[in-house]
């Protein structure tokens, strides 16, 4: 089975700054990657689809970029309301591996 | 609207059974495949089991594998998870998860809490 890994777990930034999280495949997944925010006691949302598609009504401070095993989600501009954890998701061959998460929290 | 409703959960002991259903309305259910996803308290998302369309390709994560059934009835828009021989690690809220125009997960339920304790 593939395996999905996150980085960091968590991290702390300021009101403005650019956060990169990091997922991983262990093996090619071509652009089957998904990203979710779940902010605290809510259900998750999807961010991006196909790696880089942004779902209609997420801000486009959100971005993602990545293809084969090495994926990024990117916010540009970080908000109060972006305080969650972020999930990225493989969709391939009905199998949907979550990866471990990442929380983002305002320094 | 689409709406998600799941039911079913609740507290069991270990190596029992329970059954969740998902109730869905406000889009075509028959035109879309769906997937249970369940959350340990202050875990990560952990998807379980997939289902097409007409019920005919099922998949399932190996930490399920055996012991629980996904299926659903389009004529109830709804969908289901038969779960058997219950341990201590599946407690956890499960969700339903219906995908999107590609097989993200597009749309959630507001999840069920399995208890699963002597």
């Amino acid at each position: 089975d593939i395996q999905m890994t996150q980085s960091p777990a968590s991290l702390s930034a300021s009101v403005g700054d650019r956060v990169t999280i990091t997922c991983r495949a262990s093996e090619g997944i071509s652009n089957y990657l998904a990203w979710y925010q779940q902010k605290p006691g809510k259900v998750p949302k999807v961010l991006i689809f196909a790696a880089s598609s942004l779902m209609s009504g997420v801000p486009s401070r959100f971005s993602g970029s990545g293809s084969g095993t090495d994926f990024t989600l990117t916010i540009s501009d970080l908000q109060p309301d972006d305080v969650a954890t972020y999930y990225c998701q493989k969709y391939n061959s009905v199998s949907f591996t979550f990866g471990p998460g990442t929380k983002v929290e305002i320094k | 609207e689409v709406e998600l409703v799941e039911s079913g959960g609740g507290l069991v002991q270990p190596g029992g059974s329970l059954r969740l259903s998902c109730a869905a309305s406000g889009f075509s259910f028959g035109s879309y495949s769906m997937n249970w996803v369940r959350q340990a308290p202050g875990k990560g998302l952990e998807w379980l089991a997939y289902i097409n369309t007409s019920g005919g390709t099922t998949s399932y994560a190996d930490s399920v594998w055996g012991r629980f059934t996904i299926s659903r009835d389009n004529a109830k828009n709804s969908v289901y998870l038969e779960m058997h021989n219950l341990r201590d690690e599946d407690a956890a809220v499960y969700y339903c998860a219906r995908v999107g125009s590609r097989y993200y997960f597009e749309y959630w339920g507001q999840g069920t809490l399995v208890t699963v304790s002597p």
